[in-house]
């Protein structure tokens, strides 16, 4: 059983599309991640949720809304594509953010290419 | 601000060489040290980490890192690499507050 998935694999699309990608874990976590890798690896955290509850928000412009319904649950909603916006995002969770438990568990990513 | 360093952004081995990778972070408090491991074409997997206790640790498939507070660092060794140790190398950083901070990456070819 996949831990953590995130749909689509793959996300090609236009400048100025609005777009989602969502992320599902079934390891009973309480705390979920956005990160966003670019071309050259570097990964950087974008949002944090524990218990729906959003706890970071790092620098991200505000065309990126993430989303919690619940707890296995954290999607990522882009308006306005930007050619900029072109990288690998990758969902994670954890149980907890402390000592053992900061452990993440990283989903597949998704690659969203903007032309 | 806080930070991860990671000295090497490209490593080429032959195989049974030995290996290094450096992390350092700039944080005074309290941290949790991972390092974390993405073959090519897939997902970032859990290679080992440290929260407490004995500053030497074990992970997966023979690698070790060591903790050493006093230099802020958390090296990953390996003794002999092999072919398939080929991948890219992540250092992390939690500090308190759930925020983790990655490193740059070190990508690792091992020549068969």
């Amino acid at each position: 059983d996949t831990a953590v998935s995130q749909t689509p694999k793959y996300l090609v699309t236009q400048m100025g599309n609005d777009k989602s990608i969502k992320c599902e874990q079934n390891l009973g976590h309480d705390t979920m991640y956005w990160y966003k890798q670019d071309s050259k690896k570097f990964l950087k955290i974008m949002f944090s949720y524990n218990n729906k509850e959003l706890i970071i928000n790092e620098t991200v412009p505000n065309r990126f809304s993430p989303k919690s319904p619940d707890k296995a649950h954290l999607n990522l909603h882009i308006n306005s594509l930007e050619l900029g916006d072109s990288a690998v995002y990758f969902c994670a969770s954890s149980q907890g953010g402390q000592g053992d438990a900061a452990e993440q568990f990283f989903g597949p990513g998704t690659r969203l290419t903007v032309l | 601000a806080q930070s991860v360093s990671q000295h090497n952004h490209h490593v080429i081995l032959s195989e049974a060489a030995s290996l290094e990778l450096g992390c350092n972070y700039s944080y005074g408090g309290t941290v949790n040290l991972f390092w974390y491991v993405q073959y090519p074409g897939q997902h970032l997997q859990l290679l080992l980490k440290y929260f407490s206790g004995d500053p030497l640790v074990k992970g997966i498939k023979g690698f070790e890192a060591e903790f050493i507070k006093s230099k802020f660092s958390f090296n990953l060794r390996k003794p002999s690499v092999q072919w398939s140790d080929t991948a890219e190398y992540f250092c992390a950083v939690t500090l308190t507050g759930f925020k983790t901070i990655f490193g740059a990456g070190t990508r690792l070819f091992v020549k068969a």
